[in-house]
């Protein structure tokens, strides 16, 4: 099993571009979610779904898109890049709603 | 709101010594406790989780964590450390099936001197 693949592993955009980090996972799970990582600051939730056709926001939603069209993928878009979503992102998903996370190995996103 | 607090950013120690990381959450209910462990350029690995029951939980690679209600802490140890630990340590909190959406806290790195 592959588990959580996420791509691309390192992007550098200008700011105003726009991209879609990819994420997909392989073990049926039902719970994906998408994090990013700052120094100093954790890991803070961008958007979560529970299933297919259905997204929420998380802590962090502004400037982020997601779409859930199958239960294996889960793009994060940025529609118009800034500065300020230069991080490292992790997609994870889960079986169920018990938050036990399966975590990619990360995309780092520089915005000029 | 569900909050996490590890107040030590950096702890260094000998390799054999013991180890306790310090988490401290907020939360309005019984929540879902986790310590997940990243070692540099990598993602999240999960070493231990506490849903209920006994509040002592065991997790790979020798980690153990308490949780204690009445101080609103989660913490881990491990009774000797090993230079393969270094790595940054984070603790967070989820609502009871809440479906992803843990708060996490913004890391404890743990330096291993030889």
């Amino acid at each position: 099993n592959a588990g959580v693949t996420q791509t691309p592993k390192f992007q550098v955009l200008k700011t105003g571009q726009s991209m879609t980090l990819q994420c997909a996972q392989d073990m049926n799970h039902e719970y994906m979610s998408w994090y990013r990582q700052d120094p100093g600051m954790g890991l803070r939730l961008i958007h979560y779904s529970v299933g297919a056709g259905i997204t929420d926001q998380g802590e962090v939603p502004n400037g982020y898109n997601v779409s859930r069209s199958t239960t294996e993928d889960f793009p994060l878009r940025l529609l118009s890049a800034a500065p300020s979503q230069t991080s490292v992102y992790f997609c994870a998903s889960s079986y169920d709603g018990a938050n036990v996370l399966t975590f990619g190995a990360g995309s780092r996103l520089t915005v000029l | 709101a569900q909050s996490v607090t590890q107040p030590d950013i950096h702890i260094t120690v000998s390799e054999g010594a013991s180890l306790e990381l310090r988490c401290n959450y907020s939360y309005g209910a019984t929540p879902y406790l986790f310590w997940y462990v990243q070692s540099p350029g990598q993602g999240l690995q999960l070493l231990l989780k506490y849903f209920s029951g006994d509040t002592l939980v065991q997790g790979i690679k020798g980690f153990e964590a308490e949780f204690k209600r009445s101080q609103s802490s989660f913490n881990l140890r491990k009774p000797s450390v090993h230079w393969s630990d270094a790595a940054e340590y984070f603790c967070a909190v989820g609502p009871t099936g809440g479906g992803n959406k843990l708060t996490f806290g913004t890391g404890t790195q743990l330096k291993v001197e030889l």
